[in-house]
């Protein structure tokens, strides 16, 4: 079974500080997908990441994507208080015929002024 | 961006009454959509695979007789909640498949049980 293992689940931070969200897994995956979700909303796609070693930027949050595509990480540098929110990761997985995501646990991020 | 479209945004029902709820893709042809359940600051579970012109699949411990899935064409997926009871209120979200491993997905349905 492919898990995503997503940490920290819980973040409280000061506005200004910098903060890394982990996403690990024993599996390989094909791609791995960060998502960001406000309360009583869907989650938006942040980002997809494909290659091996892949970094990708997008304003304050840089994403990578671990060299053996196992694993896959979220720094946001100077966090506001419009970061806050709750942070997905998800990989395809290609198990038996049907293709869908897993999803690791998620991490609830607070950004206090 | 691809749009997809869920209604309604939230709903209150009596217990034991049945709720609808639609998911549309606007813009794209969606083959398969998916069905999940949400908590409070918790992660989304997948509750089944929907795939136009079939039945669903379900994930282990959810009840299909009690939560029913049509994909009766490539733009329109619904979820049907059947004598809803208060420990079905939470948080349902659909998401359409598009191509290149993308998903979009609706807004949510907040679906409270009296």
């Amino acid at each position: 079974t492919q898990l995503l293992e997503q940490s920290p689940q819980f973040l409280s931070i000061q506005e200004g500080e910098n903060l890394t969200v982990y996403c690990n897994s024993s599996s390989v995956f094909s791609s791995l997908q960060w998502y960001r979700q406000e309360p009583g909303e869907g989650p938006v796609l942040l980002v997809t990441v494909v290659t091996g070693g892949e970094v990708k930027k997008l304003k304050r949050l840089t994403f990578q994507f671990g060299d053996a595509r196992k694993d896959s990480s979220l720094h946001i540098t100077a966090a506001q208080p419009g970061d806050t929110g709750l942070y997905l990761c998800a990989g395809f997985s290609n198990a038996g015929n049907n293709r869908k995501l897993i999803w690791g646990l998620g991490t609830s991020l607070a950004v206090n002024p | 961006g691809a749009v997809v479209s869920q209604h309604p945004s939230w709903v209150i029902c009596k217990s034991g009454t049945s709720v609808k709820i639609e998911c549309r893709s606007l813009d794209f042809q969606a083959t398969t959509m998916f069905w999940y359940r949400q908590f409070p600051k918790q992660s989304l579970m997948l509750m089944a695979t929907s795939n136009e012109g079939s039945k669903a699949t379900y994930e282990q411990g959810v009840e299909k007789d009690k939560f029913l899935i049509n994909h009766a064409s490539l733009t329109l997926s619904t979820l049907t909640v059947t004598s809803a009871h208060p420990e079905d209120s939470s948080f349902y979200i659909c998401s359409a498949y598009a191509t290149n491993e993308k998903l979009f997905f609706g807004s949510g349905t907040q679906l409270s049980v009296l």
